[in-house]
């Protein structure tokens, strides 16, 4: 089955510690992205790549980094997790260059940090 | 449960009915725009796009039309069943970019 998949899905941690989401597609897309879903507002891209160690920042990137060393992986890192970071978290993948073909989202990953 | 729909715009429709979600976008440069479905405690699911060069697009029962003068794009989904109920957004694409802006989205509740 042609999926994202993330992981955990849900993750409780403390300020500070640094922490990895993973992200995985098996469809062999070249662009994946990475989204944070807040009430009140609307999806916000982090980070987006265009293909393996192709990556840029989106509109909200500060106190994350990614990776893309496989076509596949697109790992999320939080370095020194603050409160602020508490979001629903959805990676993404599309066929599409610059996702015009749209999106294959991943379930999401509720993160709270305390 | 998910806390991000709390205070989102509702439309409530009776099944069968036909329903219309709309959404105004932001960026006059946008060239390409897609609605999403997003179900409790899922991610958002690609419903239908369309291009800017075009003002209808069809889809299994539902239909998008985009109206550049005003900025406007609407979803239309004929008679609205159950499994419909979730929260739809709307996202355009600033053309020639990699930028999305996603709409916060309006929750359809089907009565039964």
């Amino acid at each position: 089955e042609a999926q994202v998949t993330q992981n955990p899905r849900y993750l409780i941690t403390v300020t500070g510690k640094k922490l990895t989401v993973t992200c995985s597609q098996n469809m062999n897309h070249e662009y994946m992205s990475w989204y944070r879903q807040d009430p009140g507002l609307g999806l916000r891209q982090i980070y987006y790549s265009m293909n393996v160690e192709v990556t840029d920042k989106g509109d909200v990137p500060e106190g994350y980094k990614v990776s893309r060393k496989e076509k596949r992986n697109f790992p999320l890192i939080l370095e020194s997790p603050s409160p602020n970071q508490t979001s629903l978290y959805f990676c993404a993948s599309s066929f599409g260059d610059r996702g015009l073909d749209g999106y294959t989202f991943g379930s999401g990953t509720r993160l709270t940090v305390v | 449960g998910e806390s991000v729909g709390l205070h989102l715009p509702t439309l409530s429709v009776q099944e069968g009915d036909n329903s219309i979600i709309n959404c105004a976008y932001s960026n006059s440069a946008s060239d390409y725009f897609i609605w999403y479905k997003q179900e409790s405690g899922k991610g958002p699911q690609f419903i239908i796009d369309i291009r800017s060069n075009m003002d209808k697009r069809q889809g299994q029962r539902v239909t998008v039309l985009l109206n550049k003068t005003v900025k406007h794009l609407s979803l239309q989904i004929a008679a609205t069943q159950p499994g419909d109920s979730a929260v739809y957004f709307c996202a355009e694409n600033v053309g020639g970019t990699y930028k999305y802006i996603f709409g916060t989205g309006t929750r359809l509740k089907v009565l039964a």
